[in-house]
């Protein structure tokens, strides 16, 4: 399958963690690298490779993943983190690239 | 510092072909390892990859727009071009181009998107 599938919406408190998830087969060979959306903007890379942020990501992201599924963590949310956030790999073949549907992040 | 953007039309009429033009600085295509890749997304839907090319000429598309998709570059005006023929009101999209290194599975620096919208 060439599908990543992730959840809808989630919410979470301020200040609190929130783990945001990604399913997809091709997960098991490539590792997800993370995007993030607010209303308007291009996206943004957050987090790449096994568990690397670029340069200006506050390090309250990381990375992890395990069998099929890759999952993204902001630990002590705040409000400037609400957006939306897609997954993405390369397909099973290497040679494509997918998203998944996205996980609109509302931080309460 | 690396920069993109993208360039076109802001309506086309179905069954028209789209050409967008990405135009960028800070890096060469002709550049070892360099890649630029074209990525849009719907109005408040995801995003949804659409093709790619290296600094070797080598290029990739999805293979469910392959047929309606050519990339091409012309490293001597730091320029990419996507066409995408037979338009569609589902092709409607913000369109972004973006860069990429062969060796990572990322795109790392996004153009700011340029709005198409398909209608008669």
């Amino acid at each position: 399958s060439s599908e990543l599938t992730q959840d809808p919406a989630v919410s979470v408190a301020l200040g609190q963690t929130v783990r945001i998830t990604c399913q997809g087969d091709s997960l098991r060979n490539y590792y997800a690298t993370w995007y993030q959306q607010k209303p308007g903007q291009a996206p943004i890379f957050v987090i790449y490779g096994k568990n690397n942020r670029p340069s200006g990501i506050p390090d309250r992201f990381s990375g992890s993943n395990s069998g099929n599924t890759a999952s993204l963590t902001i630990t002590g949310a705040q409000a400037e983190d609400e957006a939306d956030y897609y997954c993405s790999s390369r397909d099973n073949s290497g040679n494509h690239w997918v998203f998944g549907g996205g996980t609109k992040l509302t931080v309460l | 510092q690396i920069t993109l953007k993208e360039s076109g039309p802001t309506l086309v009429k179905p069954t028209q072909t789209l050409t967008l033009t990405c135009t960028f600085s800070g890096f060469s295509l002709s550049t070892s390892g360099v890649a630029v890749g074209w990525i849009r997304q719907p109005p408040g839907k995801a995003l949804e990859w659409l093709a790619l090319i290296y600094w070797d000429d080598d290029k990739r598309y999805s293979p469910s727009l392959k047929s309606r998709l050519t990339i091409t570059k012309d490293t001597s005006k730091n320029q990419v071009v996507l066409t995408m023929t037979n338009m569609n009101p589902v092709d409607t999209a913000t369109y972004y181009c973006a860069h990429s290194v062969a060796v990572q599975d990322w795109f790392d620096t996004w153009g700011q998107g340029t709005l198409v919208t398909v209608s008669s």
